[in-house]
């Protein structure tokens, strides 16, 4: 089955703690994404990379660090958590970015104490 | 910000209604795309029209687009319980690397 795969579901951690949230895809789509979902903020874009070894800031990229060594993984990386980076994040990968549809992960909910 | 704006923010229907939300935007588009997330889950791709569609079909849903308003809108026609959820437009703007760009959403609360 074609999907984004993202772990873990959810995740509560301490201030400062690093944490990286995986995500995978397994339909060779050249372009990832992540996005972080926030109530009366919607969906804003913190990382994306067009292909391997290629990565560029979103709107939203402070505190967030990415790489994209392989095709098919896009993880997603927190050094230092804080509490505003407590959110819900999506992971999404397309053929070939917004010429086409993107397809998201299930999510992840992380909470920052 | 160059986010599309949802329209409305909320709405709440009964079920065999029709429903219509809006999505208006800022520059010019290579395309816009509407997806729809059930509370908490990842958002699932419904539709895509180009910049020079003006309408498009899938089973129950009619997508609009009108470049020169800079507006879009998608129909959902003959509503089900299930279709009870968000709605989000995504733009991809010119000179945007491919990137998209979401709207806020519209809650659509489909009543039984």
């Amino acid at each position: 089955e074609a999907q984004v795969t993202q772990n873990p579901r959810y995740l509560i951690t301490v201030t400062g703690k690093k944490l990286t949230v995986t995500c995978s895809q397994n339909m060779n789509h050249e372009y990832m994404s992540w996005y972080r979902q926030d109530p009366g903020l919607g969906l804003r874009q913190i990382y994306y990379s067009m292909n391997v070894e290629v990565t560029d800031k979103g709107d939203v990229p402070e505190g967030y660090k990415v790489s994209r060594k392989e095709k098919r993984n896009f993880p997603l990386i927190l050094e230092s958590p804080s509490p505003n980076q407590t959110s819900l994040y999506f992971c999404a990968s397309s053929y070939s970015g917004g010429g086409y549809g993107y397809t998201f992960g299930s999510g992840t909910r992380l909470t920052v104490v | 910000s160059q986010q599309g704006e949802e329209d409305p923010q909320a709405l709440s229907i009964q079920e065999g209604e029709n429903a219509t939300m809006n999505c208006s935007y800022k520059t010019s588009i290579n395309n816009l795309q509407w997806y729809r997330q059930n509370s908490g889950r990842g958002l699932v791709h419904l539709i895509l029209i180009r910049s020079n569609e003006r309408e498009k079909h899938s089973g129950r849903l009619r997508v609009t687009l009108d470049t020169s308003k800079k507006s879009s809108s998608l129909l959902i026609t003959a509503s089900r319980a299930a279709d009870t959820a968000s709605y989000f437009c995504a733009t991809d703007y010119r000179g945007s690397q491919g990137n998209l760009i979401f709207g806020k959403g519209t809650k659509l609360s489909v009543k039984p």
